[in-house]
């Protein structure tokens, strides 16, 4: 079966504290995996769209990293500004019908 | 224009009520979609359009009606909801359903139903 897996759930750092943001996936026929930033009350905003093992997208201090079985999103020297929800998703195609399968999120939280 | 436009941003409706949900775009994009997102959980498919047809129904209760009536516009009508019915719904839009394209979400509208 189909599966997106993010992890952890939640997580504080301090303002400059480094960490990484893991996406794990099953999916036969991967289309794309793609990076999304939500803030309370508001749509996912699009981040990057990684589309095969080893391709990388940086846009300020995100960084996201994509292997055969899962995707990391580095955050690096992070403000407080980027405490919001960060979703993966993958698009996989199955028997000619696509699927767009949301991981459950990573509630980060960055302390000033 | 690169958004999606969605209103109302807050409805409250009873349950005997009727409303709709609009949602705009103006990228070209062929096709939209409709989620639904309770707090903490990650958005929830319920309808697909691709090229102004009905492409994907998840199983979604009839009370939730949707309707395409250009490649820019689509609606979703209410009707006899439910309490549990109350999230955020969000619509999105991509340049097609297929090849691995991002999705612009609009910011959604908060319904509570009483």
């Amino acid at each position: 079966e189909d599966q997106v897996t993010q992890s952890p759930e939640a997580l504080r750092l301090q303002e400059g504290e480094s960490s990484s943001l893991n996406c794990s996936y099953t999916v036969s026929g991967l289309r794309g995996l793609f990076w999304y930033r939500q803030d309370p009350g508001k749509g996912p905003e699009f981040l990057f769209t990684l589309y095969s093992a080893g391709e990388e997208k940086e846009k300020e201090r995100l960084k996201a990293t994509l292997t055969k079985k899962e995707s990391f999103l580095h955050i690096t020297a992070p403000k407080p500004e980027d405490s919001a929800t960060y979703l993966c998703a993958v698009q996989a195609v199955t028997s000619g019908t696509y699927k767009y399968i949301f991981g459950t999120g990573t509630r980060l939280k960055v302390l000033a | 224009d690169t958004e999606v436009t969605q209103t109302p941003k807050h409805l409250v409706m009873g349950m005997t009520n009727k409303k709709s949900l609009k949602c705009e775009q103006h990228m070209g994009h062929r096709a939209m979609y409709w989620y639904k997102q309770k707090a903490k959980k990650p958005p929830e498919l319920m309808f697909v359009y691709s090229y102004e047809k009905l492409s994907i129904n998840e199983s979604v209760p009839s009370r939730f009606s949707p309707e395409c009536p250009n490649s820019s516009l689509l609606n979703l009508h209410l009707h006899a909801l439910q309490p549990e019915d109350s999230a955020l719904y969000l619509c999105a839009s991509s340049l097609n359903t297929g090849g691995g394209f991002g999705y612009t979400f609009g910011s959604g509208t908060r319904l509570t139903v009483v």
